[in-house]
Order: C-alpha cells, then structure tokens, then sequence
C-alpha cells in the first residue's frame, strides 16, 4: 500500500493560471515533505520543502501547504508558466531524512 | 560545477550477468542513495548511505548490493540481474544537516534485462 498518493496522474493548466498539485500521505510519523519537478531524460530537482511544524511554506511563485490533520499536503504554482510543465513528485521523509518514500508523480501541462 | 554523475546511463543486459552502475558527487555529501522509478509507483528507495561504510536498507533493496568505501562513490551493483530489475535508477546525495532532506539528483540510468 502507497504511502505517499498523488490522486491525479494528470493536470493541464493555461498559462497564467494557478496549477495545484495534491498530495495525500497515511505515515503520521513523516516530519518533512518535499516536492520534486522532473523533467524528460532528468533526473528530479528539488522545488520546496516544509516540515511537520508548519502548515505553509513559500518560495517565489511556489507555495506548499500542509493540513495534517487531514494528511495532505498541496502544491501551488502561480502564476503557472509553460517551464512548469513537468513531472511532480510528492515526497515524505523521517525526521533523521534517511527514508524517503515518494508519490507516483503528477505531470502538469502548462498551455500557451 | 556541482553534480552527481551517474555510469552507464543506458544498459541492455541479459538475466544472470552481473552488473554495476556508478555514482559519483563531487559536493562533498555525506549522504547518498539509490532509487528506482516504475511507471505508476513513483521512485523507491533501494538502499541509503549516511557516509563511508555506512548503508542501509529502503524499501526495495532485494536482488541488489551496494558499497560505500569512498565519499564520493556509491556504487549500485546487481549480482544476477532479473527481468523484474528492468527500470530507471537514479542516485541522489544530500548534505547529512541538509534542511528539509533535499537531494540532488543524477541524471538516470535506464537498465533493461531480457
């Protein structure tokens, strides 16, 4: 059983818009959640992170929220660029950040 | 530049003969790790390393084999490959006091079995 869900295989976006990834997640002992972009024939690159302590995390026209009563958490892009389009990769880790467990990726289309 | 390499980044093999892909990062990490991506399940933590000589079981690390007797080196070696081994593997390091766990990652290595 996944620990980490990413619902929605898939997202198309216009661009200018906002894009909004979920992610749902069923540990309660994961203290830090990570988002990842991957692109084509790359490996993924880190986007933002947030730890367990908060419920918001920014950077730049990036914005991760956490609810963890609910065990989710969401990525939102905005405004929404075709640069963006991409794979994204939810990701959970312990607080020692030695396991990490990831979601099965959502792709994001950004359209013109 | 900072950068985690990765050797082969394509490899067509046949069942039973042994096998090895390197990493190597030049960012001075102490942490390293394998991954293997499958459609549809996401990236799963093959084995981990916290520094020289210290590795570590994750979530899929049967039919494979690791060694860390460098910093800088975590070789991923599978000693009879199986078809079921057929994925993208990816190695990643991160600095051990690294906020929020980020890694960095290597640009892949698609392996076949047949």
């Amino acid at each position: 059983d996944q620990q980490v869900k990413q619902n929605s295989p898939s997202l198309s976006v216009q661009e200018g818009r906002i894009s909004i990834l979920n992610c749902d997640y069923t540990n309660s002992m994961f203290d830090y959640f990570l988002w990842y972009k991957k692109y084509p024939a790359e490996g993924p690159t880190f986007l933002i992170s947030i730890s367990s302590i908060k419920d918001k995390n920014e950077d730049g026209r990036f914005t991760v929220f956490l609810n963890k009563s609910a065990k989710h958490l969401s990525l939102h892009i905005v405004p929404s660029q075709p640069g963006d389009s991409a794979v994204y990769f939810c990701a959970a880790s312990d607080n020692y950040g030695q396991n990490f467990v990831f979601g099965p990726g959502t792709r994001l289309s950004v359209l013109p | 530049e900072a950068q985690v390499t990765q050797n082969p980044r394509y490899l067509i093999t046949v069942t039973g003969k042994k096998l090895t892909v390197t990493c190597s990062q030049n960012m001075n990490h102490e942490y390293m790790s394998w991954y293997r991506q499958d459609p549809g399940l996401g990236l799963r933590q093959i084995y981990y390393s916290m520094n020289v000589e210290v590795t570590d079981k994750g979530d899929v690390p049967e039919g494979y084999k690791v060694s860390r007797k460098e910093k800088r080196n975590f070789p991923l070696i599978l000693e009879s490959p199986s078809p079921n081994q057929t994925s993208l593997y990816f190695c990643a390091s991160r600095h051990r006091g690294g906020v929020g766990g980020e890694q960095y990652f290597g640009p892949g290595t698609r392996l076949t079995v047949t």
